[in-house]
């Protein structure tokens, strides 16, 4: 069974450095074809996807916050982390992870998704 | 950036309703199109992968079709359990790999 548990800070300051953590099961990320995806939903809007991280250590991020993120992963501990600097208010929203797969040639789905972790930003 | 409209942004329909949502895409993307299923406060379920590939689990009632920039999502047969909100996903896999969602469609019941 393939599970995925997001664990963060649920309250942090303008200016800070958000690290949120993806601990997950049922699959391993040296895996060919594996990967992992953050995605965040402010409240009351839609799904905006941030970065992936594939089974060759490749890595993707969302263009208009590219400079704010680093995603990076343990296979040994099966976690990946999410780090976005700078907060700000605006950023307050659901952290998920998913599992994303690749599969044939390209064609990639987020197939199994974490609770999401709800991070507020204020001061 | 691929950009993607998704229409309706919202609709009521009765328990037995065909159900249509259509996303549109900036680009050709060929089948690069997911489908999610959003029930309030949970986290999004894959349904459509491919465009057309219904996921493993998942009721035949619902189903994708399309390629291209053009795509639809159809529930054959609305059902109360089918309450949420729902979003295509596309994805630029031509480096860099990119996704965006749509800006979601709500169905509710009538």
């Amino acid at each position: 069974q393939v599970t995925l548990r997001e664990s963060g800070p649920a309250l942090v300051k303008p200016t800070q450095t958000l690290t949120l953590t993806c601990t997950f099961s049922g699959f391993s990320l040296s895996t060919r074809g594996m990967c992992v995806s953050w995605i965040r939903q402010p409240p009351g809007k839609a799904l905006e996807w941030l970065a992936l991280i594939d089974w060759d250590d490749d890595l993707f991020y969302i263009s208009s916050l590219r400079t704010r993120l680093t995603i990076s992963k343990d296979t040994s501990k099966n976690q990946v982390v999410l780090t976005m600097t700078n907060m700000d208010p605006v950023d307050t929203a659901t952290y998920y992870c998913a599992r994303t797969t690749s599969v044939g040639t390209g064609y990639y789905q987020m197939d199994v998704w974490g609770q999401g972790t709800t991070v507020t930003v204020s001061s | 950036d691929i950009q993607m409209t998704q229409s309706p942004s919202s609709l009521s329909a009765s328990v037995g309703d065909r159900v249509t949502i259509t996303c549109q895409a900036s680009e050709d993307i060929s089948k690069s199109l997911n489908w999610y299923q959003q029930k309030p406060g949970k986290a999004p379920k894959l349904l459509i992968y491919a465009a057309s590939n219904l996921e493993i689990g998942v009721p035949s009632r619902f189903s994708g079709s399309g390629s291209g920039t053009h795509f639809t999502f159809t529930i054959s047969s609305l059902q109360p359990e089918d309450v949420a909100t729902y979003y295509c996903q596309q994805y630029d896999n031509l480096p860099p790999l990119l996704f965006t969602f749509g800006p979601g469609t709500k169905v509710d019941i009538k």
